[in-house]
């Protein structure tokens, strides 16, 4: 699959569990970031990553964790959870902050 | 920062009709100006775009304008058919300041066949 991948597309974890969401670009852009999309707010900026470097956190709780290894891949590390966190996480990339940006298909995160 | 405001957040129209949804943005500096279009169970996807360098932008049946002194730029629809039930989400950004894109709250707009 070419383009922007997210996986996996679909988990369902307890409010104790730790898992990671994974997001790995092919377009050979340099900017990436976390979206939360939910029925209360459409689409909300989490974390922000610019050639690597964190460039925004959106207030974001400490229970996500991102991680950017290096500028293809981007992870997302949760841990004690809440229910109010499910939603779909979607990962977004661009050649630099200001382009067009391209998502991934998203996970869709239940949280029991 | 940018602030991108959008509206109507839900729309209904009868097939055939045309649609237009409206954005607003803040910051004066911002020169570019994107749709997306989101469907149901699917990855917004970027459907048309316009600089600040034009005021008018058309593919097929979408079209955006901007207004620069306004702060305004909309999209239209027009003959609009039933694969055009979506969520449609503006945004803008300064290319020139690299400031990354600013979206709006989206509009749902449902197509009545």
């Amino acid at each position: 699959e070419t383009g922007v991948t997210q996986t996996p597309r679909h988990l369902v974890m307890g409010m104790t569990n730790k898992k990671s969401l994974k997001c790995e670009q092919h377009l050979g852009h340099n900017a990436m970031y976390w979206y939360k999309q939910s029925a209360k707010k459409p689409l909300e900026l989490m974390f922000v990553y610019n050639f690597k470097e964190q460039t925004e956190n959106n207030s974001v709780p400490s229970r996500f964790s991102p991680e950017c290894p290096n500028s293809s891949h981007l992870f997302l590390h949760l841990h004690t959870l809440q229910p109010e966190d499910s939603a779909l996480y979607l990962c977004a990339s661009s050649r630099l902050l200001a382009d067009t940006q391209y998502f991934g298909p998203g996970t869709r995160l239940t949280v029991l | 920062g940018e602030n991108v405001e959008q509206h109507p957040s839900t729309l209904s129209v009868q097939e055939g009709d045309s649609a237009v949804i409206k954005c607003t943005y803040s910051d004066s500096a911002s020169n570019y100006f994107p749709w997306y279009k989101q469907e149901l169970g699917k990855r917004p996807q970027l459907i048309i775009d316009i600089r600040s360098n034009v005021g008018e932008k058309k593919d097929q049946r979408i079209a955006v304008t901007l207004n620069k002194t306004a702060k305004h730029f909309s999209l239209h629809i027009t003959e609009t058919q039933p694969e055009d039930s979506a969520v449609y989400f503006c945004a803008a950004s300064n290319d020139f300041g690299n400031e990354k894109l600013t979206f709006g709250t989206g509009t749902r707009l449902t197509i009545i066949p």
